[in-house]
């Protein structure tokens, strides 16, 4: 089985700061993957998802993220940080068409 | 736009109590899921629905069972609610498809006491 790994579970960056969250995978083919954000007390909404087309995938908001399959990660960042930035990030991998496993998330804190 | 909605966003039951969490999407996708979301865990998968009628368990099954009688519905269904399933669930949706994502409800947050 798949297994997603988010360093650090707790990130806190200045507004303006950039953002970085990392994801590792366990995948030994490329894999389908995805960022997905969660607001509090909500749902998750995708940010970005890589399909095999170009290894930088632009998402949502200024969010970017880059497949490095030598690596096997699949970081997600965003240059400039907003105070609505503030939320918990999910990454997620997929290899079929029914079976995603996610990473035990990563809390995003914006400090003004 | 694409729907998933799901009952209840708060709920409070009882030990031993039967509860059942509906869930409902609007873009006729083949597949459903249910999960489970507990600090520092992540999302951990219940079950999940491939077409009507078809069920797979997830990696956490015990405790719960699911139903889909029409395509647009899933239920899950705790058989007798105890205290260790106090949890945030989320219902998610997703086409046949390989690569394509999974559309999330907003998520019940139960409390069983």
């Amino acid at each position: 089985a798949q297994s997603v790994t988010q360093l650090g579970s707790h990130v806190s960056v200045s507004e303006g700061a950039l953002v970085l969250l990392r994801c590792n995978y366990s995948s030994s083919v490329p894999p389908y993957l995805f960022w997905y954000v969660q607001y509090p007390n909500q749902g998750l909404q995708l940010l970005l998802k890589y399909t095999s087309a170009a290894t930088l995938v632009k998402g949502i908001n200024d969010f970017e993220a880059e497949f490095k399959k030598s690596e096997t990660s699949f970081h997600l960042t965003k240059p400039s940080a907003h105070m609505s930035d503030a939320a918990e990030y999910f990454c997620a991998v997929s290899e079929d068409f029914n079976k995603f496993y996610f990473g035990s998330g990563t809390k995003l804190n914006v400090k003004p | 736009d694409v729907k998933v909605t799901q009952s209840s966003r708060y709920l409070v039951k009882r030990t031993g109590e039967k509860v059942f969490l509906e869930c409902v999407q609007d873009m006729d996708h083949e597949n459903m899921f249910w999960y489970r979301q507990d600090p520092g865990l992540g999302l951990r998968l219940i079950y999940f629905s491939y077409d009507v009628k078809m069920k797979e368990k997830g990696d956490i099954p015990e405790g719960y069972s699911v139903s889909r009688e029409k395509k647009e519905r899933f239920s899950l269904i705790l058989e007798s609610a105890s205290t260790n399933q106090t949890s945030m669930y989320l219902c998610a949706s997703s086409l046949n498809l390989a690569g394509y994502e999974q559309y999330f409800g907003p998520g019940t947050r139960l409390t069983v006491t």
